[in-house]
């Protein structure tokens, strides 16, 4: 079965860095989104992608976040300077449809930043 | 806007005993709701779903949920624990938006 893959699986780094933290969809499908789930809370929505562009995004999503699907596979998320707070298992999603379609996701990368 | 609320942070079951893991969902026009489980160090799994027609939906691994619109639930149960059963289960709503999840509930088995 097709599935969701994310790397780096962890990711270190210091306040202030970028980072860029990637994923390959399932190939037909057409809707993208990053999820985020800080260490003992819920799992966050953070943005969505479609059409090679932000459908929809949080609060959360401010300016030092970005997305981008490069070369028609993969999906990254970068962060412009990271923050302490920015530690947190980043999800990425992928849709065969609209919001409605079930979401699959990749495994996750755990984010630390120090 | 849609909300879904988790009652129970963790719950603990002997194998073989009933799973009943409780979701409500607040959402002002008909909801599409899932449960999707997470195992330690993997992603989020769909378990089941529930769009339109039969309130009682079958997922994977023996789970079921169904939807009650007078309560607005979508209980999630199990007839008989078993061990691989124990992760973080996570019910979630949307109504033509992004995916909202409530904070889950663990599930502990215990033999």
């Amino acid at each position: 079965e097709p599935e969701v893959t994310q790397t780096p699986s962890h990711q270190v780094t210091q306040m202030g860095q970028e980072v860029i933290l990637r994923c390959v969809p399932i190939s037909n499908h057409l809707y993208f989104y990053w999820y985020r789930q800080i260490l003992g809370q819920k799992v966050e929505f953070l943005v969505s992608f479609y059409n090679n562009e932000i459908s929809e995004k949080s609060e959360i999503f401010d300016d030092q976040f970005s997305v981008e699907r490069p070369d028609g596979s993969n999906f990254t998320l970068k962060i412009r300077s990271t923050k302490l707070e920015d530690s947190a298992m980043y999800f990425c999603a992928s849709g065969l449809s609209s919001y409605n379609s079930p979401l699959h996701f990749g495994n996750g990368t755990r984010l630390t930043v120090t | 806007a849609q909300s879904v609320t988790q009652l129970g942070s963790h719950v603990s079951v002997s194998e073989g005993a009933l799973v009943l893991l409780r979701c409500n969902y607040s959402s002002s026009v008909p909801p599409y709701l899932f449960w999707y489980v997470q195992y330690p160090n993997q992603g989020l799994q769909l378990l089941l779903k529930y769009t339109t027609g039969a309130t009682l939906v079958k997922g994977i691994n023996g789970f079921e949920a169904e939807f009650k619109k007078s309560e607005t639930s979508f209980h999630l149960t199990k007839p008989s624990a078993h061990m691989s059963d124990a992760a973080e289960y996570f019910c979630a709503v949307t109504a033509g938006t992004p995916l909202v999840f409530g904070k889950g509930t663990r599930l502990s088995v215990i033999a």
